[in-house]
């Protein structure tokens, strides 16, 4: 069975610092992986993400993520935070092939502080 | 990507009342997927809908409290039965539009029971 765990459900930074937010995966096939974005009382949004293409894959709003197989990672990187990116952030992973469900982490809660 | 239309996007209802939600896609899709997300937690899937067959439940979830149709490709709804205040949370409709290119999720329906 597949599944995903986000460590941290909460990550504090100063405007300007440095993004993580980590993802690790279980799965018995290489996955899909994918990181979403909840603002306040919105919908989801996806970032990015993986489809066993390049390991490091390009987002939305400067986001970006590289994939692990050796450490079964997929974590969630931003050079330089900004103010709008305070939201919550879930990692979620599915079987590649097609049709198959999409399984959430628990989610991280972003706060950026000026 | 698809585009989905979820309604109502939010409902406050009686206990002991149900509330049928609905989902249509732009697009014809072989598999709908509806997910729950309580208060300040992650999604969790509630069932598979894959039209002409019945839906396949997640642990946890069953047809009686949880019915879903599929009546064509661009369609579904899900049904909240006997509603409790437990069942208060925001239910989403998702699809994926071929494999790999991501899952696009309604906007959501956020229902509070009293």
């Amino acid at each position: 069975a597949q599944s995903v765990t986000q460590l941290g459900s909460h990550v504090s930074v100063s405007e300007g610092a440095l993004v993580l937010l980590r993802c690790n995966y279980s799965s018995s096939v290489p996955p899909y992986l994918f990181w979403y974005v909840q603002y306040p009382n919105q919908g989801l949004q996806l970032l990015l993400k993986y489809t066993s293409a390049a390991t490091l894959v390009k987002g939305i709003n400067g986001f970006e993520a590289e994939f692990k197989k050796s450490e079964t990672s997929f974590h969630l990187t931003k050079p330089s935070a900004h103010m709008s990116d305070a939201a919550e952030y879930f990692c979620a992973v599915a079987t590649p092939g097609g049709y198959n469900k999409l399984i959430f982490g628990a989610g991280t809660r972003l706060a950026v502080h000026p | 990507s698809a585009v989905i239309s979820q309604k109502p996007s939010r409902d406050i209802c009686q206990r002991g009342t149900s509330l049928t939600i609905q989902c249509q896609v732009d697009s014809q899709v072989t598999m709908m997927f509806w997910y729950r997300q309580q208060p300040g937690q992650s999604l969790t899937l509630i069932a598979t809908a894959n039209q002409g067959s019945e839906a396949t439940y997640e642990s946890g979830f069953v047809i009686d409290k949880f019915p879903i149709s599929r009546p064509n490709l661009t369609f579904s709804t899900l049904t909240v039965s006997n509603m409790s205040p437990e069942d208060s949370s925001i239910y989403l409709c998702s699809v994926e539009v071929g494999a790999g290119y991501g899952y696009t999720f309604g906007s959501g329906t956020r229902l509070t029971v009293v």
